[in-house]
């Protein structure tokens, strides 16, 4: 069965460095989301993306934070800047549909990255 | 905007048995749906259940099963015969349509623990 796949599994690094988090969605899909889930939290919506721009995003998700679709297959979360609080769990997700309306398709997610920011 | 309340911080049961994981939510849409993941300790999110708020049927898929309550915004999940892989973290979630763009709002989730 396909499966979203997320890489790298844990990811550490120094506060104020870049991170850039990887996803390879269903490759049917072409909606695509990211979350975070703080040890402990819910899980929060990011972003949604779609035709190469982003169609949602929470307040979470400033001036730090990017995504893009580098190719054919991956998405990526970029964090220039990272903060001691950006320490999360990160899901991406994808869908097949918009969910929106009268239709909505389910959003398949990934197992995640574990982000540590020291 | 929307929010989901998971009241239940912990559950258990026993295997084979059955249990009610609670969940309720509001949206000012008229066209929303609702799902239950399941989080095992391996964190992936695993779709559970979905519901759509259109249909007056209360969804089922094999053990698991909802008690869909428009009125009372009430969305429940039922778990019969429950197995020990059923240990997870499980999260409600609502999607509102109208302009939200795929956005999923989870509740704070129900750690379930199934014993032998």
């Amino acid at each position: 069965e396909p499966e979203v796949t997320q890489t790298p599994s844990h990811q550490v690094t120094q506060m104020g460095q870049e991170v850039i988090l990887r996803c390879v969605p269903i490759s049917n899909h072409l909606y695509f989301y990211w979350y975070r889930q703080i040890l402990g939290q819910k899980v929060e919506f990011l972003v949604s993306f779609y035709n190469n721009e982003i169609s949602e995003k929470s307040e979470i998700f400033d001036d730090q934070f990017s995504v893009e679709r580098p190719d054919g297959s991956n998405f990526t979360l970029k964090i220039r800047s990272t903060k001691l609080e950006d320490s999360a769990m990160y899901f991406c997700a994808s869908s097949e549909r918009w969910s929106s309306g009268r239709e909505t398709d389910t959003q398949y997610f990934g197992p995640g990255t574990r982000l540590t920011v020291l | 905007a929307q929010t989901v309340t998971q009241s239940q911080p912990e559950m258990s049961v026993q295997e084979a048995e059955t249990v009610t994981l609670s969940c309720t939510y509001d949206t000012s849409e008229n066209n929303y749906y609702l799902f239950w993941y399941k989080q095992p300790p391996s964190r992936q999110m695993i779709l559970v259940i979905r519901q759509e708020a259109y249909k007056q049927q209360n969804a089922t898929e094999n053990r698991f099963s909802v008690n869909f309550q428009k009125a009372a915004k009430s969305f429940s999940l039922k778990i019969s015969d429950s197995q020990l892989g059923d240990t997870a973290m499980y999260f409600c979630a609502c999607h509102a349509g109208g302009t939200s763009y795929g956005k999923l709002t989870f509740g704070q989730g129900t750690i379930l623990t199934v014993h032998p």
